[in-house]
């Protein structure tokens, strides 16, 4: 994989349904994935930085793990609510500070 | 303490002008990268300053420039608008690629 890879482009679940995404991303040279949350009309936030293989990190009811050796991270939102509406980014580095961003998964919930 | 800034936050130009566009980091934040954002295109890295010397440059026409100041304020420059420079541009700062970066509320710029 030579860039950053996101599945699927975009999802619709009811609140209350748990859901995950995927980030594939090149598995040499790891520096760190980073997994960001965009709302409309906001700027995007940051949700993790993951720096090691087997990495799991927690935020609330987002969970994100990380596997380098074959490239790729998943995102896991528990009990979906429709405040969790909003295009959630990973992002692999390609340089000092040199964001390479994926495309993003569109997450509507619905009510 | 003070989020990213940027100025303006709205902007509407013609074909052939330039703007310049401003972001001012984080206290403390040496590094400013910029992105465009276009829709179906994502988020694309144009630059990145840090301690007033471009370190990186992204796939970017040479209509494309930048700068950053001694207080780690940067400007980016466009010249020569047009119609595809439409977009929604940001500016990210932080303290390294392993930490977290953070966005300003973007420009979003027309160009008519």
């Amino acid at each position: 994989i030579l860039n950053v890879e996101q599945s699927p482009q975009s999802l619709h679940v009811q609140e209350g349904d748990s859901t995950n995404f995927t980030c594939s991303f090149p598995s040499s040279n790891f520096y760190a994935l980073h997994w960001y949350r965009w709302e409309t009309a906001k700027s995007p936030e940051a949700l993790f930085v993951m720096t090691l293989n087997g990495d799991e990190k927690k935020k609330g009811r987002i969970s994100a793990t990380l596997n380098t050796k074959e490239g790729y991270s998943y995102l896991y939102i528990k009990g979906s609510q429709p405040e969790d509406s909003a295009t959630y980014l990973c992002a692999f580095p390609r340089g000092a500070n040199n964001l390479f961003f994926g495309t993003g998964t569109r997450l509507t919930v619905i009510p | 303490k003070a989020g990213v800034t940027q100025t303006p936050r709205y902007l509407i130009k013609t074909r052939g002008q330039q703007v310049t566009l401003s972001c001012s980091p984080i206290s403390g934040h040496r590094s400013v990268s910029w992105y465009q954002q276009t829709p179906g295109q994502g988020l694309q890295f144009l630059f990145e300053y840090f301690s007033e010397t471009q370190r990186n440059k992204g796939n970017f026409p040479g209509r494309f420039s930048g700068r950053q100041f001694s207080n780690s304020r940067s400007e980016m420059n466009v010249s020569t608008l047009e119609l595809g420079d439409s977009a929604l541009y940001l500016c990210a700062t932080g303290r390294g690629v392993q930490e977290t970066q953070y966005f300003g509320p973007g420009t979003r710029l027309l160009v008519l």
